[in-house]
């Protein structure tokens, strides 16, 4: 059964970039995968980010960013602010109508 | 404006049953795939599964299959999710979220999301 692997956490300087990476544990993940990204701070629903790799959802700012880096998905946040800090997933969709969410990524900003 | 609120969460026994409700407004539903997710307490999302627009394709996630059964009422602007043989690891927040809409292209995400029911399964 294929993983979608995501790293458990990373920290980020307010102001400063952070880049967070949506894998297979077995194969690369390409466009055919169409990634989403997902934001969820504690106690709230997901707020949608970017999907199908790199078009950003109505209201995102632009600092928030998808692409396709070596063999993974990943979202790049430029410009980091407090409110940023958040949990983050990917979802990946692996045809047949399946679609599998990686574990999340606990992003601090400090 | 664009809204999902869902319903009918609880406590319910480990082998009973339960019916999730999202309803929707502020939107043709009938054009939408609809999604339910759920988030168990300290955990990480997880898809569960996904109805087309007219409710002729369904899909489930291993994990579900053989006991959650995905539906809607087009004519209700509602979407449903009948839980069955409940365990104590369903445990968790369940979301609905709107996903693609029919005629257009694919991108196979959830666009729109509900704030969540919480299903807790005990003895």
């Amino acid at each position: 059964q294929t993983v979608v692997t995501q790293e458990p956490s990373l920290s980020v300087s307010p102001g400063g970039t952070v880049t967070l990476t949506c894998g297979l544990s077995s194969g690369s993940v390409s466009t055919g995968y169409y990634p989403s990204w997902y934001q969820q701070t504690p106690g709230q629903a997901p707020r949608t980010l970017i999907y199908s790799t790199n078009t950003r959802s109505s209201g995102v700012p632009d600092r928030f960013s998808g692409s396709i880096l070596g063999n993974k998905a990943a979202l790049t946040i430029t410009g980091a602010q407090a409110d940023d800090e958040s949990d983050y997933y990917c979802v990946l969709y692996m045809g047949s109508g399946i679609r599998v969410f990686g574990g999340g990524t606990k992003l601090t900003v400090l | 404006q664009v809204q999902l609120v869902e319903s009918g969460g609880g406590v319910v026994q480990p082998g009973g049953s339960l019916r999730l409700s999202c309803a929707a407004s502020g939107f043709t539903f009938s054009t939408y795939a609809m999604h339910w997710v759920r988030q168990a307490p300290g955990k990480g999302l997880e898809w569960v599964a996904v109805i087309s627009y007219d409710g002729s394709l369904k899909y489930c996630a291993d994990s579900v299959k053989g006991r959650f059964t995905i539906s809607r009422d087009n004519s209700k602007n509602t979407l449903y999710l009948q839980m069955n043989s409940l365990r104590a690891e369903d445990t968790a927040v369940h979301y609905c979220a709107r996903g693609d809409t029919v005629g257009a292209a694919h991108y196979y995400y959830m666009d729109v999301w509900g704030k969540g029911t919480t299903v807790t399964v005990s003895s």
